[in-house]
């Protein structure tokens, strides 16, 4: 069975563009949650979304931040306009409930320069 | 407090020895944790779930429950040098669909 997928893997763009991260969760997994990872601040959830219905966002930093999950299938984070600190590596993980293990995928690497 | 803990390490073990993994929370009615490894530049992969007390094994992986203690471990027996990765300890709070993470131990197994 394939895995959580995730594109771009690497992102390189320069301040005040927008970006758009990708993911589609395992079939048949109703849960899906968005996470970035820093060494500062390790893993942070971002937000979460339940039967495609975002649940919690309030993870994300800011207004510049939205993420979308129009079917079961595929969820879209994007940063507008991207800064520098937004660099990070962002991961899309799901879950085939709420109370289980989450599966990640394999992230995307963004560099905001 | 932190939610939760783990030693940030580096632990470092010889190869064929058991490194021990330890971290703790402080949700006292939290029901599930995890074990996730972390290569380093990939994602966290899940290795180990654990729901009640005591001991549960999965080929070298024993990981080890203790509520009244608040506390969760992973032993790694016969560790190999491609055991080393970060090792991240997640636990789901009570009535709470967020996993918390622990920032992780470094485990470095020598040859």
């Amino acid at each position: 069975d394939a895995g959580v997928i995730q594109s771009p893997r690497h992102e390189v763009t320069e301040m005040g563009q927008e970006v758009t991260l990708r993911c589609k969760p395992i079939s048949g997994h109703n849960s899906l949650f968005w996470y970035r990872q820093t060494m500062m601040r390790g893993l942070e959830l971002l937000i979460y979304f339940n039967n495609n219905v975002p649940i919690d966002d309030s993870g994300m930093p800011e207004d510049r931040f939205s993420a979308k999950m129009p079917n079961a299938s595929f969820s879209t984070l994007k940063i507008q306009p991207s800064e520098p600190r937004d660099s990070a590596v962002y991961f899309c993980a799901s879950s085939p409930s709420t109370y289980n293990e989450q599966f990640f995928g394999p992230g995307t690497r963004l560099t905001v320069l | 407090q932190k939610e939760v803990e783990q030693n940030s390490g580096p632990l470092s073990v010889p190869e064929g020895a058991i490194a021990s993994l330890n971290c703790t929370y402080s949700d006292r009615g939290s029901q599930s944790f995890f074990w996730y490894r972390q290569y380093s530049g990939k994602s966290p992969e899940l290795i180990m779930s654990i729901y009640s007390n005591g001991d549960k094994e999965d080929g070298r992986f024993t990981a080890q429950l203790n509520k009244a203690s608040q506390y969760v471990s992973l032993l790694i027996r016969d560790s190999q040098p491609s055991d080393s990765a970060t090792y991240l300890c997640a636990v789901n709070p009570s009535g709470s669909y967020k996993l918390i993470f622990g920032s992780g131990t470094r485990l470095l197994v020598r040859p």
